[in-house]
């Protein structure tokens, strides 16, 4: 069973601190995605990672895909309270994603 | 704009009776997904469709069906809700060609049960 285990569960900051989430698996997978999960609404992809040692930015999102190809991190510098919300990461089966237990953050003004 | 759309975004209903939610998508996806939120946990997939073939996870209870009338929608079926039924359904689309599959959501219908 392919497993996507993701630390810190629960991040309470100040706006302005950076983070890091981690995404870990024994399982590699072809391809990783982030998404970012607002109250009441559903996910909304961030990025898809695919090659062992990518690193992509979005902004003040830095997203890096390890080099096995079975973990993955998200780096968030100078938090701003819309960046609050349940940051799920997943991993891509056949015809499915393996999604992460979740980490929810919240930034406070 | 081609989306995911979800209707109701709310839905009361009582213990034990019947309701079904729907899901329809402009994106003509050919795969389609329900899954089951409960607050502040991952997503859980209960079955997905490509194209007309029903793949139901092993551990879906059996007290939910689903329906794929055609490419643009599709409907999830709670047969008798209990209150443990109660959490966010979230449809998703996404098209298997290509070797990334990207998932799009809608934005989900909150199940109360009573």
């Amino acid at each position: 069973t392919q497993l996507l285990e993701q630390s810190p569960q629960f991040l309470s900051i100040q706006e302005g601190e950076n983070l890091t989430v981690y995404c870990n698996s024994s399982s590699v997978f072809s391809s990783l995605q982030w998404y970012r999960q607002e109250p009441g609404e559903g996910p909304v992809l961030l990025v898809t990672v695919v090659t062992g040692g990518e690193v992509k930015k979005l902004k003040r999102l830095t997203f890096q895909f390890g080099d096995a190809r079975k973990d993955s991190s998200l780096h968030i510098t100078a938090a701003q309270p819309g960046d609050t919300g349940l940051y799920l990461c997943a991993g891509a089966g056949t015809d499915k994603l393996i999604f992460g237990t979740g980490t929810r953050l919240q930034v406070f003004p | 704009d081609a989306m995911v759309i979800q209707n109701p975004r709310y839905q009361v209903t009582q213990f034990g009776k019947p309701v079904t939610l729907s899901c329809s998508q402009t994106l003509n996806h050919n795969v389609m997904y329900w899954y089951q939120q409960k607050s502040s946990q991952a997503p859980k997939l209960l079955f997905h469709y490509y194209d007309k073939d029903f793949n139901n996870e092993a551990d879906t209870p059996d007290n939910f069906q689903s329906r794929r009338p055609n490419t643009s929608f599709c409907f999830l079926d709670i047969r008798s809700p209990g209150l443990g039924d109660a959490a966010m359904y979230l449809c998703a689309t996404s098209s298997r060609t290509g070797g990334v599959k990207t998932q799009y959501f809608g934005p989900g219908t909150r199940l109360l049960v009573l």
